[in-house]
This record gives C-alpha cells, sequence and structure tokens, in this order.
C-alpha cells in the first residue's frame, strides 16, 4: 500500500456527464500529480499542485481541471465526458517541492468507463 | 513515431529464467531513465532509475543505458512469478514528472 487513497475505484457514467474524481495523498505529501492510463496512449502527465497552487501542467484537456484544497486533498473534475475519456486515472504525491517524480507514490487508480 | 518504443508483449518465461526488458528512444537529450512495475489494477511503483549511461544493480534487478544505441534495459535474474507485471520505461530530461515520457509497456509472465 503507497499510502496515497483514490476514491472511487471504478466509475461507469455516460458521455457529456461530469465526474469528480478524488485523491487523498500520503501523510506529510505537499505535492499532488495525476495521470491519465490509456490503452493507446500509456501514462501521461495531466496537471501537478504543490501545497494548493498548480504547478506544473501537461495535455489536460480544457474539459478537466483540478484542484487541491487546504487538507492537500485533490480532485480531478471530468466534464462534457467522451468515450475516449474512457482511461485508468492515477493520482501520485510526494513530499518536496520539486516535481521529481522519482520521490512519488501512486495510488491505486480510478477506473473511468464513459458509455 | 513515438519518443519512446516499448514492446507491449506478452512475455511469458519460465521461472528462475533471466528476463530482458527493453525499450528504444529517439531524443538524445534523455538523460533520466526509469523503470517501473504495475500489478494488474494497482498503480506504477519505481523500480530503479538511473543517471545518463551505465548500469545499476538492486538485488535480482539491473538496469542499464547505451545513450549511444538510445537503448535501454531491465534485466531480472532468478524471475519468480511474483515478478509477473507489466513493466514500463520511462525517461526525460530531468527527473521533472511534467518532462517523463512513458513506454505504453511491457506484459510479463512468470510460469511457475
Amino acid at each position: 500500500d503507497s499510502g496515497v487513497t483514490q476514491t472511487p475505484k471504478h466509475l461507469i457514467t455516460a458521455t457529456g456527464q461530469r465526474v469528480t474524481l478524488r485523491c487523498s495523498p500520503r501523510s506529510g505529501d505537499l505535492s499532488v500529480y495525476w495521470y491519465q492510463q490509456s490503452l493507446d496512449q500509456g501514462l501521461q502527465f495531466l496537471i501537478q499542485y504543490y501545497n494548493g497552487e498548480e504547478r506544473a501542467k501537461g495535455n489536460i484537456l480544457e474539459r478537466f481541471s483540478a484542484q487541491q484544497f487546504p487538507d492537500l486533498h485533490s480532485e480531478l473534475n471530468l466534464s462534457s465526458l467522451e468515450l475516449g475519456d474512457s482511461a485508468l486515472y492515477f493520482c501520485a504525491s510526494s513530499v518536496g517541492t520539486a516535481d521529481d517524480l522519482t520521490e512519488a507514490f501512486f495510488g491505486q487508480g480510478t477506473r473511468l468507463t464513459v458509455v | 513515431q513515438k519518443e519512446v518504443e516499448q514492446d507491449p508483449g506478452p512475455l511469458s518465461v519460465p521461472e528462475g529464467a533471466i528476463v530482458s526488458l527493453n525499450c528504444t528512444y529517439s531524443n538524445s537529450a534523455f538523460q533520466y531513465f526509469m523503470w517501473y512495475r504495475q500489478y494488474s489494477r494497482k498503480g506504477p511503483e519505481l523500480l530503479m532509475y538511473t543517471y545518463s549511461s551505465g548500469n545499476k544493480e538492486d538485488g535480482r534487478f539491473t538496469a542499464q543505458v547505451d545513450k549511444s544505441s538510445k537503448y535501454i534495459s531491465l534485466f531480472i535474474r532468478d524471475s519468480q512469478p511474483s515478478d509477473s507485471a507489466t513493466y514500463l520505461c520511462a525517461m526525460s530530461e530531468n527527473s521533472s514528472a511534467s518532462k517523463i515520457i512513458f513506454g505504453s509497456g511491457t506484459r510479463l509472465s512468470i510460469r511457475p
């Protein structure tokens, strides 16, 4: 167990809907990263937050947004869902200020299925 | 052409065999090279990372980087059924999460 908690584990929703994925980082970790893993694209970086502030942004669609709250948990909001958004969404966390992934631990992921 | 290429497998070998997993890449600026292990229904877990060229050993695992050939390898000695997982290579010019490019992963199965 990495100590990073993601909920829900599975989510099935219809096209056009909006969902929220939640991540609780390891105790003491200030950085949260979000990744999307699909069969055709592999693991892709979406966005990073550090202590409530956006730190780095990847190829995150405009329909997606994220935030990190004062208690350091983070939420990834996906709206106007399309079939192609079906994927595993992972959260990772690390303690440091730099976005050094070698120091990060991944959660178990949320499997999103859009039908 | 993808920046990082990895054979998806699946690769099936008998217990005790030496396993060789490989990735090729096109960006000569890559300096950090990582291997992740991902069990089914779990998140990726960092196994090893190396900076620049050379070898790094950790127990039964050896990571090798050949920058001249743009080729990296992960060797697993005395493979165990518990090594059955998907192995992802990843690389970057630095270890910054936002810049790391992942391979698509190789599914490995170790037969008892």
